[in-house]
This record gives C-alpha cells, sequence and structure tokens, in this order.
C-alpha cells in the first residue's frame, strides 16, 4: 500500500518571503500522479499543483513550484513571494495511474502541514 | 459554473442514529468519490462511483454506503453511528475515474455524534 508521509506538521513564512513545504512517499510503482492540495479555514481542498510521476520536469504555477525526486520519492512544495492569503493546511497526495494494478481511484493523503504568514 | 455543493454543511446526530449526506457534482462529471476527514488528519477515501457503479472502496465497515443517482449526484449513508464517526465528510467529482483526472471538492459536511 502506498504512504505519504509529511514531516512537518506546522511551518511558518514572512511575507513575500519563500518557503518549501516537504513531502516523502512510498510506493512500488512507476507511474502515477502527486498532488498538493491547500485546506483554508472554509473547508474546501483547492488543488495547488499535480505532477505526472513519468515527466521529468517539475511543474510550476505561478508562485508554486514542485521539486519531484523520483528516485529519492520526494515531492516538495516551494511557495514564493508568500502571501497572508497562501495561510493554510497543506497536503500531499498520491494517485496510482493503474497500469500496474494498483488503484486509481482514491487518493492517499499525508497528514498535513499548517503554514502560517507572518505580516 | 457551480462547484461541488454538498449538504448539510453541519450534522449533529446522537450514537446509534442513521445519517444521510448529500453531493452535487459539477455539470459533466461523471465520478463522484467520498472520503472522511477526522480533525488532525489528512483525507480517508470511502468510496469512489463511477456512472452510478462503485469503483472502489476504502477501509470503512458496512456501517457506510453510498450510492450514484441518475443525475451522478450521489448520497453517503451511515448507520449505527459512533463517536469516532465525527468527522469532517468531504465529496469530490472528477469527469472520469482514472488518475490523470482531478478531484474537485466541495465544502464538505460537518458531522459531530454525541
Amino acid at each position: 500500500a502506498q504512504t505519504v508521509t509529511q514531516s512537518q506538521p506546522e511551518m511558518s513564512v514572512q511575507e513575500a518571503e519563500t518557503v518549501t513545504l516537504s513531502c516523502t512517499y512510498d510506493t512500488s510503482e512507476s507511474d502515477y500522479y502527486l498532488f498538493w492540495y491547500k485546506q483554508p479555514p472554509s473547508r474546501q481542498m483547492i488543488l495547488v499543483i499535480r505532477q505526472e510521476a513519468y515527466k521529468q520536469q517539475n511543474a510550476t504555477e505561478n508562485r508554486f513550484s514542485v521539486n519531484f525526486q523520483k528516485a529519492a520519492k520526494s515531492f516538495s512544495l516551494k511557495i514564493s513571494d508568500s502571501q497572508l492569503g497562501d495561510a493554510a493546511m497543506y497536503f500531499c497526495a498520491y494517485r496510482s495511474a493503474g497500469n500496474s494494478g494498483g488503484s486509481n481511484y482514491k487518493l492517499t493523503f499525508g497528514k498535513g502541514t499548517l503554514l502560517t504568514v507572518n505580516p | 459554473d457551480a462547484g461541488v455543493t454538498q449538504s448539510p454543511t453541519h450534522l449533529i446526530k446522537t450514537r446509534g442514529q442513521h445519517v444521510t449526506l448529500r453531493c452535487s457534482p459539477i455539470s459533466g462529471h461523471k465520478s463522484v468519490s467520498w472520503y472522511q476527514q477526522v480533525l488532525g488528519q489528512g483525507p480517508q477515501f470511502i468510496f469512489q462511483y463511477y456512472e452510478k457503479e462503485e469503483r472502489g472502496r476504502g477501509n470503512f465497515p458496512d456501517r457506510f454506503s453510498a450510492r450514484q443517482f441518475p443525475n451522478y449526484s450521489s448520497e453517503l449513508n451511515v448507520n449505527a453511528l459512533l463517536l469516532g464517526d465525527s468527522a469532517l465528510y468531504l465529496c469530490a467529482s472528477s469527469l472520469t475515474f482514472r488518475g490523470n483526472s482531478p478531484l474537485h471538492f466541495g465544502n464538505g459536511t460537518r458531522l459531530t455524534v454525541t
């Protein structure tokens, strides 16, 4: 079974600074997808960024970028120019592509990292 | 376009009771998934439905059941409620069941069992 580990329960960053959230995962599959979701106090899970495992190029979405290290099974999220609105719980998640018998119908989440942005 | 809508927003039930949670997917989405999020934890997968068929089930007891209707909306039912069922229940929809089809989540239903 796949597992996702987020080793930082809480992180803080100054407004306009850069912060990196860590995520590692365990899988025997070669084809899968990795996600970062943001959950503000409104409770809605919002997709921040997605990475396909077969792509070597790291995904980027505006101020958000990832460092995907497939061999190390590491998938960190970098937030540049942090804004007050970035404050939220961030979850790393794994989803099988289903090509090697894995369960592609579910996301496996880590326990989350609470990000605080200080003005 | 409206996002994923869930009802009710909050619910308080007593141990042993039954509860039904409802979810309407984004228009055009044919897959609905349910997740349970206990306070301080990441969401745990409960069910996925696609075209009214169950495609996957997580490690939850038979007290949990779900169904998907012809309009692709879905219900999650929980019987014989336990205190441990208190959680945020999230519904997510996607175009297909495939792994590359992003999940779009609703705001959840907060269930409190007393």
